[in-house]
């Protein structure tokens, strides 16, 4: 089974907030990720991360960023918060070549 | 680019039935093709894979997926379900050799008593 951990699984929050989601694995892969998921639709890739010190945009456009300063650690940061930046936030890590991605359970967040 | 299209956005069935979930996909290079579910309020855990070889994959819970190149199709399939099979189901396929992902817009498989 993965090791790969988010937290936290739920927030709720007022605009304008700050925010930072974790995520972590313990399984050593340099490749990390960052999808957004609304209800009904697809993943869409939002960050990537190739190894430390490395971060890249994904597919959809979006207002976070990310850091990526050990192999483990993957956080994703919205300095803003805004109503539209509700839906739900996966993160998942993959090893070399076309090893599947391994997926945490999910933050779901509410900008109110 | 590459693109994947689930067919269905839901699929009810009886439990005990069997069930084929559509996917299809479009790639002009070698693709590499996933199947993963979610079930509520979890992320994504990978049901099968296809990379090469035998185009019959079988994967975890009875599941299996048919690679078929000339009509670029990877469809699931599955004897006979059951209600904890219940769960939204996406497929995904290799948008190069880095392993960034596209996926379809999922299935929802509702199987009733």
């Amino acid at each position: 089974e993965a090791d790969i951990y988010q937290t936290p699984r739920y927030l709720v929050i007022g605009t304008g907030k700050k925010i930072t989601l974790e995520c972590s694995q313990t399984m050593g892969h340099d490749k990390m990720y960052w999808y957004q998921q609304d209800p009904g639709m697809e993943l869409h890739l939002i960050h990537y991360s190739y190894g430390v010190n490395s971060t890249e945009k994904g597919d959809l456009s979006s207002e976070s960023t990310v850091s990526r300063i050990r192999t483990e650690h993957f956080p994703l940061t919205l300095e803003s918060a805004r109503p539209s930046h509700t839906s739900q936030y996966l993160c998942a890590s993959s090893g070399t070549g076309l090893q599947p991605q391994h997926f945490g359970d999910g933050t779901r967040l509410s900008i109110l | 680019a590459q693109s994947v299209t689930q067919l269905d956005s839901q699929v009810p069935v009886f439990e005990e039935a069997p069930v084929e979930l559509r996917c299809n996909y479009s790639s002009s290079v070698s693709v590499y093709l996933f199947w993963y579910v979610q079930y509520p309020n979890q992320g994504l855990q990978l049901l099968l894979k296809y990379l090469s070889g035998s185009t019959l994959v079988k994967g975890i819970n009875g599941f299996e997926a048919e690679f078929n190149k000339s009509q670029t199709s990877f469809h699931l399939r599955k004897p006979s379900v059951h209600i904890s099979d219940t769960a939204e189901y996406f497929c995904a396929v290799n948008s190069g050799s880095q392993g960034n992902l596209i996926f379809g817009k999922g299935t929802k498989l509702s199987v009733k008593p």
